[in-house]
């Protein structure tokens, strides 16, 4: 596998249901993004991690929880969702969180939450 | 907060048409990157600019860092098929070491055969 991995690719979750996102870099870069897109909008910045140390949490409901065990893997996980949160999660990864920050984008998570 | 005010939204063109799209912004930035983003998949990045004027090419891209670095441009010569996606623009904040980017809203690009 090269680039940068996420799965599933498709989630449908209820709102009471417990799910787990996964991102696997294999560029060997340090900082991992979690990003929410919805339709019509901007891509919404969610968490930073650099070095496995969270560096931003841009305000984002306690009902997503990061979790960045290594350099290589970031974990979204995901506790009573609302409908609202249907959108497709993407992660990327940058060399270093700083400057020329050229991030690559894995495929996406498309969830749905009923 | 920083936006970035994408234009334009949509283009619908011909095949063989150039296409021209761009970003402004209230703020500087000290970098430009330009993405393109096919149906169900992540956004891949085309093109990446660390300098005040800048110009740099990918095949038939062609971008540009703004002098005043608050804006940038993407241009496709010779539009094909397979450039249908959306175009997103994203600068990297000025100061700072957290390398946050701010992403445009987006120009959706659908070619004519």
């Amino acid at each position: 596998e090269t680039g940068v991995t996420q799965t599933p690719r498709h989630l449908v979750m209820g709102m009471t249901n417990k799910k787990s996102l996964k991102c696997e870099q294999h560029l060997g870069h340090n900082a991992m993004y979690w990003y929410k897109q919805s339709a019509k909008k901007p891509l919404e910045l969610m968490f930073v991690y650099n070095f496995k140390e969270q560096t931003e949490n841009n305000s984002v409901p306690s009902r997503f929880s990061p979790e960045c065990p290594n350099s290589s893997h970031l974990f979204l996980h995901l506790h009573t969702l609302q409908p609202e949160d249907s959108a497709l999660y993407l992660c990327a990864s940058s060399q270093a969180s700083g400057r020329n920050n050229e991030q690559f984008f894995g495929p996406g998570t498309r969830l749905t939450v009923l | 907060g920083q936006q970035l005010n994408q234009s334009p939204q949509s283009m619908f063109i011909q095949e063989g048409e150039d296409v021209s799209m761009n970003c402004t912004s209230s703020s500087i930035f000290n970098t430009w990157l330009w993405y393109k983003q096919d149906p169900g998949e992540g956004p891949v990045l085309l093109i990446a600019l660390y300098k005040a004027g800048e110009l740099t090419s990918n095949g038939r891209l062609t971008a540009q860092f703004g002098i005043t670095r608050k804006d940038s441009f993407l241009n496709i010569s010779a539009s094909i098929p397979s450039d249908v996606g959306i175009y997103f623009c994203a600068g990297q904040v000025s100061s700072g070491n957290t390398g946050k980017l701010i992403f445009g809203q987006g120009t959706t690009l659908q070619v004519k055969p």
